[in-house]
């Protein structure tokens, strides 16, 4: 079947350091995937979008990667910082609508 | 306004009665979408507005569940004999008609059936 999951459902990470968030996606007919930020009692905010004839996009302290030969997206923050402390979802769109995963809760430690 | 508005923030109801949640999408923007999110999960597809039409209801639940945008702007959710498992943040989105991907989210309404 079709699904967008995530391989982690939590991510802790050292302030400063590095993260990378993880999903995969089942159906190689998806053509643009975005990454979602949400943090608590708001809802999801827009970070990154990529194609499916990109394999990289790069943005503010962001980049995504796209391997679609193991369908695999991964979102990449660089420098981590507390404000960053939020649940991230995957999203995969074909036509509309955009379909979301579970999400990676990713906690910043001070 | 200058974000996605949802109105109301919180409502909590008794099982069997009538809900609506608004919706006020950001100016200018054509495609309003509506999602549900239960605790711990991603958000979860209803209904998509192109204009006053709804070019997609294949994420409504059951027939329970209705939505409308008349004049193309503002819509409204509408639950009828909630259940316990209507429960969940219903969150509404808009876009740019012919934009990809990048929705632009409110803060969601919050039901809660007793």
């Amino acid at each position: 079947g079709e699904s967008v999951g995530l391989h982690l459902p939590t991510l802790s990470v050292q302030e400063g350091d590095n993260s990378i968030i993880n999903c995969a996606y089942s159906n190689s007919a998806s053509d643009y995937f975005i990454w979602y930020k949400q943090e608590s009692g708001k809802g999801p905010q827009f970070i990154i979008d990529i194609r499916s004839n990109m394999d990289k996009r790069q943005g503010q302290r962001v980049t995504v990667l796209l391997n679609k030969t193991v369908k695999h997206l991964s979102l990449q923050i660089a420098a981590t910082q507390p404000g960053d402390s939020a649940v991230y979802f995957c999203a995969e769109k074909r036509i509309t609508p955009l379909v979301f995963g579970k999400g990676t809760r990713l906690s910043v430690i001070a | 306004g200058a974000g996605v508005s949802q109105t109301p923030s919180n409502k909590v109801t008794e099982k069997g009665k009538y809900v609506e949640l608004r919706c006020d999408p950001i100016s200018g923007h054509t495609a309003l979408y509506w999602y549900r999110q239960s605790l711990g999960q991603g958000p979860e597809f209803l209904i998509y507005f192109q204009g006053t039409g709804a070019a997609d209801d294949s994420g409504l639940p059951n027939d329970r569940f209705f939505a409308v945008r008349p004049e193309g702007s503002v819509s409204t959710l509408k639950i009828q004999r909630t259940e316990r498992g209507d429960s969940a943040v219903y969150l509404c989105a808009s876009g740019v008609a012919g934009n990809t991907g990048e929705l632009f989210f409110g803060e969601g309404s919050r039901l809660t059936v007793l």
